[in-house]
């Protein structure tokens, strides 16, 4: 099993609609969770980080955690044609130090 | 401006030729780290730097080295290039580098390379 796994997608989700991005992982003692979003060509870039189990809101982005489950996720509401890009989600393995991220999920808005 | 710059942002090289990629941060993170990206986006670390020791040294090749001459920079040389390496590295800084670090990575644009 890979420390941590996505859904590679792609994606496809209706301009409007609640797109919803999962990742699970294979360490029970991950404490920190960030989800990033990369445009093609372009380098990751922070959307939102987790620690505590429940949801986190920032404006579009809700972040939800579930530490029994070993189950992150990403929705976003209200998507956009310019939310289309790479999601990829990062875990803290081994102890703490260091960061896996996922393959990643291609998400398209289509207008 | 730019907080964690990279150079060069491509590179063609042929096999077995020694080439270096540079990484520079200027917003006074303690830790850098250096992170290959396969075509398929997988996001691979290979290296992290706190306060210019190696803390985080992932299975990889011996061909490639990293130097960290001060915080603020972290190099990467690779020796005799493998076609295998053609890849996309992204040079990234946080300030931390336990669990607890706020904000994430910051990452560079990248230096995409290909081995000819």
């Amino acid at each position: 099993q890979k420390e941590v796994e996505q859904n590679s997608g792609p994606l496809s989700v209706p301009e409007g609609a609640i797109a919803s991005l999962n990742c699970t992982y294979s360490d029970r003692g991950s404490q920190s969770f960030f989800w990033y979003r990369q445009y093609s060509g372009k380098s990751p870039e922070l959307i939102m980080s987790i620690y505590s189990n429940g949801d986190k809101e920032d404006g579009r982005f809700t972040a939800q955690l579930n530490k029994a489950s070993q189950y992150v996720s990403l929705l976003i509401r209200d998507s956009q044609p310019s939310d289309s890009a790479t999601y990829l989600c990062a875990v803290n393995i081994r102890g703490g130090n260091q960061f896996y991220f996922g393959t990643g999920t291609s998400l398209t808005v289509i207008p | 401006d730019t907080a964690v710059s990279q150079t060069p942002k491509y590179l063609v090289t042929q096999m077995g030729n020694d080439k270096s990629i540079k990484c520079e941060q200027n917003l006074g993170h303690d830790t850098m780290y250096w992170y290959k990206q396969d075509s398929k986006k997988f996001l691979k670390i290979m290296f992290s730097y706190n306060n210019k020791e190696l803390i985080i040294n992932e299975t990889v090749p011996n061909r490639f080295s990293p130097k960290s001459p001060d915080k603020a920079h972290l190099n990467l040389h690779i020796n005799s290039l493998e076609l295998g390496d053609s890849a996309v590295y992204f040079c990234a800084s946080s300030q931390g580098w336990t669990a607890s670090m706020e904000n994430g990575y910051t990452f560079g644009s990248g230096t995409r390379l290909t081995v000819v």
